[in-house]
């Protein structure tokens, strides 16, 4: 049981350069979500998905687009990378957002942008 | 992970001692409270949660314990152990599907 895996775990990216970053759950969960941690700050929410076919926007939104592509999976898409994102990624999940229920995390993406 | 923490408060503890880590939480609506495990390299591993119709909850050698008057929740690990250093930082829940993180406390565990 993998539980939420993430790829690829380092990645390297010029100004101007896009890439997406994948998630993928084993857990049959309903909600997904993708952070970015930053030193010194918490977990910020970038975007979530509450559900298979639904996406919203977090606390940090500006800059990613996502996909929920089925059920499984969840991927977060810089089109023209900056270096204010230089940060470590993390994706979540969860059963359902709205219950009292813990999230749980991939590895996280560590993502360099020069 | 090896990004977070260049500011964090730091609790040394003596291995085999109990630890207690605390966090202030902001929103008197929140109603769900996990505590999480990062190490290094890695991503947040859940430890324990509890709700607001409780004031204390226990698992194996961790017991969280809720202060809704003073907004405050805390974590004891049991007899820390080598490998419970980490960065440990508690989350918040209120209406939605969004938790809200606190900034974490590193724990060291002295041999």
């Amino acid at each position: 049981n993998a539980g939420v895996t993430q790829t690829p775990k380092f990645q390297v990216l010029k100004t101007g350069q896009s890439m997406t970053l994948q998630c993928a759950q084993d857990m049959n969960h309903n909600s997904m979500y993708w952070y970015r941690q930053d030193p010194g700050m918490g977990l910020r929410l970038i975007y979530y998905s509450a559900s298979e076919g639904t996406t919203d926007k977090g606390e940090v939104p500006n800059g990613y687009n996502v996909s929920r592509l089925n059920k499984r999976e969840f991927s977060l898409r810089l089109e023209s990378a900056a270096p204010s994102q230089t940060s470590v990624y993390f994706c979540a999940s969860s059963e359902a957002g709205t219950l009292r229920q813990p999230q749980h995390f991939g590895d996280g993406t560590r993502l360099s942008i020069l | 992970g090896e990004s977070v923490g260049l500011h964090l408060p730091t609790l040394s503890v003596q291995e085999g001692d109990n630890s207690i880590i605390n966090c202030a939480y902001s929103n008197s609506a929140s109603d769900y409270f996990i505590w999480y495990k990062q190490e290094s390299g890695k991503g947040p591993q859940f430890i324990i949660d509890i709700r607001s119709n409780m004031d204390k909850r226990q698992g194996q050698r961790v017991t969280v314990l809720l202060n809704k008057t003073v907004k405050h929740l805390s974590l004891q690990i049991a007899a820390t152990q080598p490998g419970d250093s980490a960065v440990y930082f508690c989350a918040e829940k209120a209406a939605g599907n969004k938790l809200t993180f606190g900034g974490g406390t590193r724990v060291l565990v002295k041999p």
